[in-house]
């Protein structure tokens, strides 16, 4: 068990709405990072949030948006799904912005678009 | 550009023997860290090992033992005695420190099935 938490575990859902995900990182923990594993793109990043601000942006979709609250916790929405989205979204989370510190990953939510 | 390379997409051995996982990088950067990630079939990814680019030794743990080469820009994998329990898909990564972020760059992971 790495300390961080995502929630829901699983999620099936239709094209054209719109979910959100939820992470709770290790505590302790200042700085969180959304992964997207998918079959065709691998695992990639898509954003990073380092105690509130967001901190970097990688291959994100204008459909899709985080934040990180002043308790930690974040939150992936994604919307006007497509079946393309269809992915595991990890979060993971580090004590510093520093690629020294290594980064922990949750159990990953599997989203389902149908 | 930075990117992770892992040529390798799937291996399959039978249970005790050795088995290396091959890592190639590229990056721009003097500062970088290079990880190891383990993903069984549950699906979590467990961290392995980060190695930064100054210290080249080599490191083992157990069965694992990493061998660090900048001169090849590699950082191989390799599970001694291989058991069932290794069978996963196993990822390297590449983190950078001067672009604001610790963000990791994966390769496309190397699917090892070890049988009984």
């Amino acid at each position: 068990d790495s300390g961080v938490t995502q929630t829901p575990k699983h999620l099936i859902t239709a094209t054209g709405q719109r979910v959100t995900l939820r992470c709770s990182p290790r505590s302790g923990d200042l700085s969180v990072y959304w992964y997207q594993q998918s079959l065709d793109q691998g695992l990639q990043f898509l954003i990073q949030y380092y105690n509130g601000e967001e901190r970097a942006k990688g291959n994100i979709l204008e459909r899709f948006s985080a934040q990180q609250f002043p308790d930690l916790h974040s939150e992936l929405n994604l919307s006007s799904l497509e079946l393309g989205d269809s992915a595991l979204y990890f979060c993971a989370s580090s004590v510093e912005l520093a690629p020294s510190y290594e980064q922990y990953f949750g159990p990953g939510t599997r989203l389902t678009v149908t | 550009a930075q990117k992770v390379t892992q040529a390798q997409t799937e291996i399959s051995v039978v249970e005790k023997e050795d088995v290396t996982l091959d890592c190639v990088y590229e990056t721009r950067d003097t500062t970088y860290y290079l990880f190891w990630y383990k993903q069984p079939p549950s699906g979590e990814l467990v961290f392995l090992i980060r190695r930064n680019s100054f210290d080249e030794q080599n490191e083992i743990s157990g069965r694992y033992s990493w061998n660090f080469q900048k001169s090849t820009s590699s950082f191989n994998f390799t599970i001694t005695a291989s058991q069932v329990v290794d069978s996963a898909v196993y990822f390297c990564a590449l983190s950078e420190e001067s672009y604001n972020t610790d963000k990791l760059i994966f390769g496309t992971g190397t699917r090892l099935q070890v049988f009984p």
